[in-house]
């Protein structure tokens, strides 16, 4: 997998925006970015993922720079629900679609 | 809406008894995964299954474990004699092709 860097934990207001950044400097071409959260020891979920255009869906907002080296996820109104570890993941292209998990972003969302 | 589905939520056993942990992946689904999270520790990679045989597996899937899909619904992982630090979270993943993996919310191992 490229390797990914994200900060260990980030607090956020309950309604504001939780932005969530991962560096991929490694990443190659044909590489995904997926966003994965996990809340307190259930299965990890799935969020969004992308290649090299920034993606929306229901739950979030992905935008990767031009150079594909970073890339930041979006809550928009964080809820007290969204705490949790957020995982940003660049499984090579050709490896069965296994995902390696590092040790994410434990963001916590506050009153 | 669709979800993998793990059996039993929580299993306690004896050190050296032998554990099946049962999933049922998402029905049109191709690929299948078991990961552990020991407390505490990071989601770890157990191991991969595709066309009804291991497609990659870690280091931790040692002798001890095996998969199994008997019936083309169930997808199951054996631990044959059971250590202490076998105790974790496992996680029953699939997926259809390309895409996401979907998780099951696990199956809590306990070994005394």
């Amino acid at each position: 997998d490229a390797k990914t860097t994200q900060p260990p934990s980030m607090d956020c207001a309950e309604g504001r925006a939780a932005n969530l950044p991962c560096n991929h400097s490694t990443i190659s071409g044909n590489e995904y970015v997926y966003w994965y959260r996990q809340i307190h020891s259930q299965g990890p979920q799935y969020i969004i993922h992308g290649l090299k255009n920034n993606e929306t869906n229901e739950m979030a907002s992905l935008i990767i720079t031009e150079d594909r080296k970073s890339s930041t996820l979006i809550l928009p109104h964080a809820t007290l629900r969204d705490t949790a570890v957020y995982y940003c993941i660049a499984p090579p292209y050709n490896q069965g679609g296994k995902l390696i998990f590092g040790q994410g972003t434990e963001l916590s969302v506050k009153p | 809406e669709p979800e993998v589905t793990q059996t039993p939520s929580h299993q306690v056993t004896q050190m050296g008894q032998e554990v099946i942990l049962r999933c049922v992946p998402i029905s049109n689904h191709l690929y299948f995964y078991w990961y552990r999270q020991i407390l505490g520790q990071k989601v770890e990679f157990l191991v991969s299954f595709y066309n009804n045989e291991i497609s990659e597996k870690s280091e931790i899937f040692d002798d001890q474990f095996s998969v199994e899909r008997p019936d083309g619904s169930n997808f199951t992982l054996k631990i044959r004699s059971t250590k202490l630090e076998d105790s974790a979270m496992y996680f029953c993943a699939s997926r259809y092709n390309t895409g996401e993996l979907f998780f099951g919310e696990g199956s809590r191992l306990t070994v005394l």
